[in-house]
C-alpha cells in the first residue's frame, strides 16, 4: 500500500515561529501536494510539486514555502507563523500520469495550533 | 477555475436507510476526473468513489454509487444500507489532469452522521 506519512499529527507553535511540516511518500509517486483544511472551506491547496526543486503556488501560497530537495520528501515552511495559519494540513502524492488512474493519497495530516 | 460546491454541510441517516449526497462543480474542461473521498475521525482520507467523465456509466463501488449528470455539472453519491462505519466527513473532488500535475479542487464537505 502507499504511505504518505506526515511527521506530526499535532504541533503548537507560537506567533513569529518558523515551523517545518515534513511528508514523505514511499510509492516513489512525482507529484506532492499541501492542502490545508477548515470547516467550512474544505481542502485548499496551498503548493504542488511535481518533481524534484520544482514547486507551483496552489490557491493560496501567502504565508508559505515549500522544499523538494528529494523525490520523497516535501516540507511546508512556514516562516513565521500567524494565528490566522492555525488549521489541519494535509500532504498527498499522485503518480505522474495522464487518462490512467489518477488519484492523490493522502497522509493523515498535522493539527497545527498557533498560539 | 474549477469550482465545487457542496451544499449540505450536514446530514444525518438512520442505520440500514440510503442517503444521497449532493455535488455540483463548474469547469469548461471536457475531460476531467470527479471523486469522492471520506474522511473518518482518523482524518485518513479514504478514496471512495472516482469517475470518468468520458464514461457515460455511473461508478460503482460496493454500496456506494454516483449519478453522474454531465450536462448538469452534478456528481452525487448514493450510499445504500447505511452503517454506523459510514459516519465520516465526505469531501467531493475534481482533478483536471494535466503534463506536469494532477491537482485536484474540493467541496467544502458534507458531514455525515449515521444514527442507530
Amino acid at each position: 500500500d502507499v504511505k504518505v506519512t506526515q511527521s506530526s499529527r499535532y504541533l503548537v507553535k507560537r506567533t513569529g515561529e518558523k515551523v517545518f511540516l515534513e511528508c514523505v511518500q514511499d510509492m516513489d509517486h512525482e507529484n506532492m501536494f499541501w492542502y490545508r483544511q477548515d470547516p467550512g472551506l474544505g481542502l485548499r491547496l496551498i503548493y504542488f510539486s511535481y518533481d524534484v526543486k520544482m514547486k507551483e503556488k496552489g490557491d493560496i501560497p501567502e504565508g508559505y514555502s515549500v522544499s523538494r530537495e528529494k523525490k520523497e520528501r516535501f516540507s511546508l515552511i512556514l516562516e513565521s507563523a500567524s494565528t490566522n495559519q492555525t488549521s489541519m494540513y494535509l500532504c498527498a502524492s499522485s503518480l505522474f500520469s495522464f487518462g490512467t488512474n489518477e488519484k492523490l493519497f493522502f497522509g493523515s495530516g498535522t493539527q497545527l495550533s498557533v498560539l | 477555475a474549477q469550482t465545487v460546491t457542496q451544499s449540505q454541510p450536514e446530514m444525518s441517516v438512520q442505520e440500514a436507510e440510503t442517503v444521497t449526497l449532493s455535488c455540483t462543480y463548474d469547469t469548461s474542461e471536457s475531460n476531467y476526473y470527479l471523486f469522492w473521498y471520506k474522511q473518518p475521525p482518523s482524518r485518513q482520507m479514504i478514496l471512495v468513489i472516482r469517475q470518468e467523465a468520458y464514461k457515460q456509466q455511473n461508478a460503482t463501488e460496493n454500496r456506494f454509487s454516483v449519478n453522474f449528470q454531465k450536462a448538469a455539472k452534478s456528481f452525487s453519491l448514493k450510499i445504500s444500507d447505511s452503517q454506523l462505519g459510514d459516519t465520516a466527513m465526505y469531501f467531493c473532488a475534481f482533478m483536471r489532469p494535466s503534463y506536469n500535475n494532477n491537482d485536484m479542487r474540493f467541496g467544502a464537505g458534507t458531514r455525515l452522521t449515521v444514527k442507530p
